[in-house]
């Protein structure tokens, strides 16, 4: 079982729809939580991050963590279709090694 | 600043090949790392460096060689390729490491095909 568990989707949905996206994980000692996006043919960009359990709210996106649960979250409000992306959750436990979920493919259809 | 500059882009071996996957950051960055991205597995971190002349392994370490004798440059060697190591292959830095201050700035890839 990996670490980090991520349904790779793909997800379609229409434009201005709310989209949730999860990242379930069995190591414990995770602590720094993140959320990168990769355009096609680009290398990941870093969307969100957050340390411990709560909520993370940036603009349209909010990142909500789970310890006791050991899930995560990315919501995306009135989604456009630039936020046509893959999607990758990664977490840490230190300064050294990030693991990353498998990534979700998502489309915003105009 | 070019960020982290990967190069070559695209790039086919044969099998038993070796080469050299370069990888150059101008951001002062101490923290470097290589990962290789397949389909349904996510991004897998091959080898990392805290600094000049420090390396360690990742997840999936065989086959493949590091080096750290600058900041700047973490070059990835294959040391004779097989099929098993077609991937897209990603270097991404940062200043201090993978923790909450730190985010990690990736390059745009090398897309390696060994047939």
């Amino acid at each position: 079982q990996k670490e980090v568990e991520q349904d790779p989707g793909p997800l379609s949905v229409p434009e201005g729809a709310i989209v949730s996206l999860n990242c379930t994980y069995s190591n414990s000692a995770f602590q720094y939580f993140m959320w990168y996006r990769q355009y096609s043919r680009k290398g990941p960009e870093l969307l969100m991050y957050t340390y411990s359990s709560g909520n993370k709210e940036d603009g349209r996106f909010t990142a909500q963590v789970d310890k006791s649960s050991k899930y995560i979250s990315l919501f995306i409000r009135d989604s456009q279709p630039s936020d046509s992306a893959t999607y990758l959750c990664a977490m840490s436990e230190g300064a050294q090694k990030l693991v990353f979920g498998q990534g979700t493919r998502l489309t915003i259809n105009p | 600043n070019a960020g982290v500059t990967q190069t070559p882009k695209f790039q086919v071996l044969k099998t038993g090949q070796s080469m050299t996957l370069q990888c150059a950051q101008d951001m002062n960055h101490e923290y470097m790392s290589w990962y290789r991205q397949d389909p349904g597995m996510g991004l897998r971190l091959i080898h990392y460096s805290v600094g000049a002349g420090i390396t360690d392994q990742g997840e999936v370490p065989n086959g493949y060689n590091v080096s750290r004798s600058t900041t700047e440059d973490f070059p990835l060697r294959l040391l004779s390729a097989a099929p098993s190591q077609t991937s897209v292959y990603f270097c991404a830095s940062s200043f201090l490491g993978t923790g909450l201050d730190s985010p990690l700035h990736f390059g745009n890839g090398t897309r390696l095909t060994v047939t």
